[in-house]
């Protein structure tokens, strides 16, 4: 089955600055990887994702890169602030764009420093 | 639409107690799913339905555990007996064509 790395565990960044958090997969079938952002004590919750056929999506602050190659894909968050501070999960499936057989990384504490 | 509704929200129980979870998903998505939350282990699928037919319940733990459902706005996840290492909050999401929504999940504490 898919086994999905998530680097790092915790992250902390000064206000203002970049954060990049990675992720690596093992299916090659893998074709859709979402990210999730879950605030403390809530749901996680969809922030972005990407299919296969692309290499970069973005939106406003956020985007992510993938990498089908190498198997990796990543989050960048620029000009972070402190409603960024969560815990963010990768993800990948190969059921195309569903939600079917989504494996988890174990997750990223992005701690934003004011 | 309020979203994918869990009950109970917080549950505290001893060992060896029946837990029973509770799930109403979105109306019109089609497939629900049953997840495990620890600092551990992360976010584990335990169980999913595709048109309330269990598609996989391979990340079940063990016969403690049990899922249904029978019919297309609710779910029930059952956990009989129940042990202190059951302690995690269980999440309820469904799906339509793509994005997995979470419900707000049921904190369960084994005592």
């Amino acid at each position: 089955g898919e086994n999905v790395e998530q680097h790092p565990s915790t992250l902390s960044v000064q206000e203002g600055d970049s954060a990049v958090i990675k992720c690596t997969y093992s299916d090659s079938a893998s074709n859709y990887f979402p990210w999730y952002k879950q605030e403390l004590g809530k749901r996680p919750q969809l922030i972005i994702d990407i299919r296969s056929n692309v290499g970069e999506k973005k939106d406003q602050r956020i985007a992510v890169t993938l990498n089908k190659t190498a198997k990796h894909f990543s989050l960048h968050i620029t000009e972070t602030q402190p409603e960024d501070s969560a815990v963010y999960f990768c993800a990948a499936s190969s059921s195309g764009g569903g939600a079917d057989g989504l494996t988890f990384g174990k997750g990223t504490h992005l701690i934003i420093q004011p | 639409d309020a979203g994918v509704i869990q009950s109970p929200r917080h549950e505290v129980t001893e060992m060896g107690q029946e837990v029973t979870l509770r799930c109403k998903p979105i109306s019109g998505h089609n497939s629900l799913f049953w997840y495990r939350q620890t600092m551990m282990r992360g976010l584990e699928l335990l169980i999913y339905f595709n048109n309330n037919v269990p598609i996989d319940d391979s990340g079940m733990p063990e016969d403690r555990f049990s899922a249904k459902m029978p019919n297309a706005s609710f779910s029930t996840l059952k956990i009989q007996p129940s042990e202190p290492r059951d302690s995690a909050v269980y999440f309820c999401a469904s799906s339509g064509i793509g994005e997995l929504f979470f419900g707000e999940g049921s904190r369960l504490t084994v005592l």
